[in-house]
């Protein structure tokens, strides 16, 4: 199994623009997460979906933010506009609930950096 | 008070030696616990799941205090592979995890 991906690994981009981040989960996994993970607040749930739903997105920080799962087996986080504060690494993760397992595997992340 | 606690770091322990680390938590009423390990500029991937009457995986053992709101993670015989951050995990329901700030492990030849 290809675990989680991500894309892209790296995004440097300048305040202002739009930035797309993009993940595909595990096959047959029924949930998906995204985190943002900053030195200073550590790794954050920012939404997670269940069967392409979001079912929490208390996290997502502001309108700037927003995220969609259109089929199973892909997701995207978008900020618009950016700002320099948004520069974390954004970490997707996926699980299958099966037999009480809640281990969610993360993908390698994509290292963002608005300037 | 934040959710999830842990022991600041760094612990610098020479191999061999057995370490322990320590977390809090602050909602009574969370229900799933884990320990999560992460590398330097890596994703984090599970350790170990939480039980209620302790757990040992090899040289890695948890354990669960409800009454107390605390959970901890032994490590013996440590190894320099084991050098990673480890951080707590706590979930209120379901999926909804909560990370602690991690706790900064190294081991020295």
């Amino acid at each position: 199994d290809a675990g989680v991906i991500q894309s892209p690994r790296h995004e440097v981009t300048e305040m202002g623009q739009e930035v797309t981040l993009r993940c595909k989960p595990i096959s047959g996994h029924d949930y998906l997460f995204w985190y943002r993970q900053t030195m200073m607040r550590g790794l954050e749930l920012l939404i997670y979906f269940n069967n392409n739903v979001p079912i929490d997105d208390s996290g997502m920080p502001e309108d700037r933010f927003s995220a969609k799962m259109p089929n199973a087996s892909f997701s995207t986080l978008k900020i618009q506009p950016s700002e320099p504060r948004d520069s974390a690494v954004y970490f997707c993760a996926s699980s299958l609930i099966a037999g009480g397992s809640y281990e969610q595997y993360f993908g390698p992340g994509t290292r963002l950096t608005v300037t | 008070r934040k959710e999830v606690e842990q022991d600041p770091g760094p612990f610098n322990v020479p191999e061999g030696a057995t370490v322990a680390f320590n977390c809090t938590y602050s909602n009574s009423a969370s229900q799933s616990f884990f320990w999560y390990r992460q590398d330097c500029r890596k994703e984090p991937k599970l350790l170990m799941s939480v039980y209620s009457s302790g757990n040992e995986d090899g040289r890695f053992t948890a354990q669960l205090n409800r009454a107390s709101q605390y959970i901890s993670l032994l490590i013996r015989d440590s190894k320099l592979s084991d050098s990673a951050t480890y951080l707590c995990v706590v979930a209120l329901y379901g999926q909804n995890f909560v990370f602690g700030p991690g706790t900064r492990l190294s081991v020295l030849p």
